[in-house]
C-alpha cells in the first residue's frame, strides 16, 4: 500500500527558531494536508494543498505541494512554546481516505 | 456543536474481553473513520463508513468490527481483545466532497 515517509521524527528547538519538516511518497497524491496534534488531543487541520507547486501560508506556517506530487513540506517560522505537538502530513487520492505520515514531534525550549 | 465525541476516554481490558467504543458527531457528516495511533507509526485506518448502513475495511481491520446504524454514530467493537490492540483510538468524520477530517479527542485502550 501507499506509504509516506515523514522526517525528521522529532525536533527539539529553541523558541524563535524556524522549523522545517517534509513528507515524501513513492506514489502521487492529489491533495496534501498537514495536521497538528496537541498532547492528549486529536489532530487538527493546519493547511490543505490542492495543486502541484502550490505554496500556502497560514500565519507563521507555510506549506508547499511538491511539483512531482510526491512530496510536501511544512515550515514554521519564529517558533513559540505553543507550537509543541506532533505534526502529521497526509496524502489523499480517493475522495474519502487519507494516508498519514508517521509524524514529527516538535519540542520548543523557551 | 460538540463536534466529534468519543466514549470512553480511557479503558483497561484483560486479554479476551470485549468492548465497544462509541463515536458520535453532530455535524451531519456522511463519512466516518476509526484510526489507531501507535508510537512512531502515525494514524492507521481500521475501518471507515461512507454513509449510514455502510462500512468498509481500512489498512488494519483484523480483530475489529464496526457498525453505522445511525448517521451520527460509528461504533468500533473488539470481540476478543489482545495486547496488540493496546493503542490510542481516534474517530473522525467529514462531509462528502470536503477534504478536512474532524477528529475526536481519542480513547486510550490498554489490554493486559
Amino acid at each position: 500500500g501507499q506509504q509516506l515517509n515523514q522526517s525528521p521524527q522529532s525536533m527539539f528547538i529553541q523558541e524563535g527558531e524556524d522549523v522545517s519538516m517534509n513528507c515524501t511518497s513513492s506514489s502521487i497524491f492529489n491533495t496534501w494536508l498537514w495536521y497538528k496534534q496537541d498532547p492528549g488531543e486529536g489532530p487538527v487541520l493546519l493547511i490543505a494543498l490542492y495543486k502541484a507547486g502550490e505554496l500556502t501560508s497560514n500565519g507563521r506556517l507555510t506549506a508547499q505541494f511538491g511539483i512531482t506530487r510526491k512530496d510536501s513540506f511544512l515550515n514554521i517560522s519564529a517558533s513559540i512554546p505553543s507550537d509543541v505537538g506532533i505534526y502529521f502530513c497526509a496524502g489523499q487520492n480517493s475522495s474519502y481516505k487519507l494516508i498519514f505520515g508517521s509524524g514529527t514531534r516538535l519540542l520548543v525550549r523557551p | 456543536n460538540a463536534g466529534v465525541t468519543q466514549t470512553p476516554k480511557f479503558r483497561v481490558l484483560k486479554t479476551g474481553q470485549s468492548m465497544t467504543l462509541l463515536c458520535a458527531q453532530d455535524m451531519n457528516h456522511e463519512y466516518m473513520y476509526w484510526y489507531r495511533q501507535d508510537p512512531g507509526m502515525g494514524l492507521r485506518l481500521i475501518h471507515y463508513s461512507v454513509g449510514e448502513g455502510t462500512t468498509a475495511k481500512g489498512e488494519v481491520p483484523d480483530g475489529y468490527n464496526v457498525s453505522r446504524l445511525k448517521k451520527q454514530n460509528f461504533l468500533l467493537g473488539l470481540e476478543s481483545a489482545a495486547p496488540s490492540q493496546t493503542s490510542v483510538y481516534f474517530c473522525a468524520s467529514k462531509e462528502a466532497g470536503d477534504n478536512e477530517q474532524f477528529f475526536g479527542p481519542g480513547t486510550r485502550l490498554t489490554v493486559l
